[in-house]
């Protein structure tokens, strides 16, 4: 999308390594960011999600951080397995008329966690 | 398993055919989202239902019509669609409230060739 960046693109780390990606938004009215995990073929599927009025949030190997007043996030994959190994997706939310909401998405990062 | 049912999972037609892909869930959700996704891309907004009423339409070629005949129910008509059209079409669908931001829960999509 175009008010979020997103980075690194790819991301290749070894089997137990630390994997973050970070992202950065330009809507000061978005304030709920999710992260989707995009598996070959497959649909986007949530893996974790933050709102504006938390600074952190963890799901087990997984963390998002959020500073909102330098309007950037970040997701930390700890131990990693093979089995991350996918396109990751952030999230930043665009209120709209009619009281709803979409989601803008960064450009993706493709990791990979080899063996 | 996804709560969110596309059909069809492939369709191929035309530049001069009329088609429809269909979508449907019943979580209750009030929100119904097209995202259109090309490779290594990411999902890219197309129109949002709020309600059942229209609420984005991000400058989306008219040969793209969506229409949502209930709240559980979206569909998108394609007419006189271009080889550059061809992508994986994804629906989702959300609670939809703002300031109660959940996440998309995406279907698995049609993959749409356009010959």
């Amino acid at each position: 999308g175009e008010n979020v960046e997103q980075h690194p693109s790819t991301l290749s780390v070894q089997e137990g390594d630390s994997a973050v990606i970070k992202c950065t938004y330009s809507d000061s009215a978005s304030n709920y960011f999710p992260w989707y995990k995009q598996e070959l073929g497959k649909r986007p599927q949530l893996i974790i999600d933050i709102r504006s009025n938390v600074g952190e949030k963890k799901d087990q190997r997984i963390a998002v951080t959020l500073n909102k007043t330098a309007k950037h996030f970040s997701l930390h994959i700890t131990e990693t397995q093979p089995e991350d190994s996918a396109v990751y997706f952030c999230a930043a939310s665009i209120p709209h008329s009619n009281s709803g909401y979409a989601l803008n998405f960064g450009k993706g990062t493709s990791l990979l966690v080899t063996p | 398993d996804t709560e969110v049912t596309q059909t069809p999972k492939h369709l191929v037609m035309g530049m001069t055919n009329k088609k429809s892909l269909k979508c449907e869930q019943h979580m209750g959700h009030r929100a119904m989202y097209w995202y259109k996704q090309k490779a290594k891309k990411p999902p890219e907004l197309m129109f949002v239902y709020s309600y059942e009423k229209l609420s984005i339409n991000e400058s989306v070629p008219s040969r793209f019509s969506p229409e949502c005949p209930n709240s559980s129910l979206l569909n998108l008509h394609l007419h006189a669609l271009q080889p550059e059209d061809s992508a994986l079409y994804l629906c989702a669908s959300s609670q939809g409230q703002q300031g109660w931001e959940s996440p998309l829960h995406f279907g698995n999509g049609t993959r749409l060739t356009v010959t």
